[in-house]
């Protein structure tokens, strides 16, 4: 399978904006996503980008992609209590499979 | 609304058990997939399904693991025997084929069955 890579741990203050990074491995992925796991629920998807953008901005959540590094990062403004949760990068590969990272854990402090 | 839905959430059970988790994928999605996350590995790729027919299983322990999906609306995860070392969230999870009908290859995720073998 591919390989997806990601930093463990972010903590970040209430309000402030935090930032995910990833680096992925298949450089003809269609798409690359961003999923949400709150504790004790499954993943939710956040929000994804075509492989042909470089940015994408959702509310408060902006991904930006660098195909030539093959860098993409998930930046949460205005970050909310909610916001605490594990979030995976992952990437399309063969036969419309995803592989997934290992997860950023997120905490967000009052 | 509609979601993936899988039984049990949770199950505890003994060393050499057989234990079978279900799933019901959305309906008129076409991929399903299971995947087993623990903390040291996070998740990984056990089995996957297109249109009802196994196309890799490449993930998954041959000796103990069988995947199978008996209709459209019903995959089924079995391990026999049981071991601790399965002890996992296992989350079932369905999807179109990204391009048809322009569906981006999202997956949407069930809320997991946690597997503890004592």
């Amino acid at each position: 399978g591919e390989d997806v890579e990601q930093s463990l741990f972010l903590s970040v203050r209430e309000g402030d904006s935090s930032v995910i990074n990833c680096t992925y491995t298949d450089s003809s992925s269609t798409y690359l996503y961003w999923y949400k796991q709150e504790p004790g629920a499954g993943l939710q998807l956040l929000t994804y980008i075509f492989s042909n953008m470089d940015m994408k901005q959702d509310q408060r959540l902006t991904v930006l992609l660098n195909k030539k590094d093959k860098h993409l990062s998930l930046r949460i403004a205005d970050t909310q209590t909610g916001d605490s949760a594990i979030y995976f990068c992952a990437e399309s590969w063969g036969n419309n499979r995803l592989a997934f990272g290992k997860g950023n854990q997120v905490v967000v402090i009052p | 609304d509609a979601r993936v839905t899988q039984t049990p959430r949770h199950k505890v059970t003994e060393m050499g058990q057989e234990v079978t988790m279900r799933c019901q994928p959305i309906l008129g999605h076409n991929t399903v997939f299971w995947y087993r996350q623990t903390m040291m590995q996070g998740l990984e790729l056990l089995a996957y399904f297109r249109n009802r027919a196994p196309l890799d299983d490449s993930g998954m322990p041959k000796d103990r693991f069988s995947a199978e999906m008996p209709d459209a609306t019903l995959a089924t995860l079995k391990i026999q025997p049981s071991e601790p070392r399965d002890s996992a969230v296992y989350f079932c999870a369905s999807g179109g084929l990204a391009g048809a009908g322009g569906t981006t290859g999202e997956l949407f995720f069930g809320e997991g069955s946690r597997l503890t073998v004592l």
